[in-house]
């Protein structure tokens, strides 16, 4: 069964600073996705960034990046210049071709002003 | 769009009573999934259905819970008899494919209180 860990139940950051989210996972896959979704104190899940296992380049989205370590089956979570609307919870999560989300256990970010 | 829409909001009951959970999918999503979100547990997959068909429900807790999708734009998750274990948020999230890397798109979520 796929495993997804994140080992930082929470976090905290000043703001404009960087700070990086954890995730490791486990899967004897070649081919999936990873996602990092963040939900806010609205509860609504959205979808932070997105990444192709296939693929070498790492994952942008304006102040968000990831760092992808396919041999290492880790995927964190850089954001920079951080602010306050980033304080969430975030969610790393895991599927594999065709089959179901995988969540882990989720990360309270902090952003201190 | 208006994206996934669930009711209600919040809902608060008794031990012992039947608790309804709906919602509605983004038009043309083929696949719809129940999530459930505990401190506990985090996220669990309950259940999901790829056009209105269950696909896998070996999340389902236990037989006090029911899922069904009569047709392609709406779906319920019923829980009877209701249990305070069962107080936890219920998601409702669509996706045209699980093919691809295509998101999850999710509904605002039900908070469920059973007393």
């Amino acid at each position: 069964a796929q495993t997804v860990t994140q080992s930082q139940p929470e976090m905290s950051v000043q703001e404009a600073e960087t700070v990086t989210l954890s995730c490791t996972y486990d899967t004897s896959e070649s081919d999936y996705y990873l996602f990092w979704y963040k939900q806010p104190p609205s509860r609504q899940m959205i979808l932070v960034i997105r990444q192709e296992a296939y693929k070498q380049q790492n994952a942008t989205e304006n102040r968000f990046s990831v760092n992808f370590q396919k041999a290492a089956k880790s995927f964190s979570l850089k954001i920079s210049d951080s602010q306050l609307g980033d304080a969430a919870m975030y969610f790393c999560a895991y599927r594999r071709n065709g089959n179901k989300l995988v969540f882990g256990a989720g990360t309270i970010l902090r952003v201190k002003s | 769009d208006a994206g996934v829409i669930q009711s209600p909001r919040h809902e608060v009951t008794e031990m012992g009573q039947e608790v309804t959970l709906r919602c509605k999918p983004i038009s043309g999503h083929d696949y719809l999934f129940w999530y459930r979100q505990t401190m506990m547990r985090g996220l669990e997959l309950l259940i999901y259905f790829n056009n209105n068909v269950p696909i896998d429900d070996s999340g389902m807790p236990e037989d006090r819970f029911s899922a069904k999708m009569p047709n392609a734009s709406f779906s319920t998750l019923k829980i009877q008899p209701s249990e305070p274990r069962d107080s936890a948020v219920y998601f409702c999230a669509s996706t045209p494919g699980v093919a691809t890397n295509e998101k999850l798109f999710f509904g605002s979520g039900t908070q469920l209180s059973v007393l």
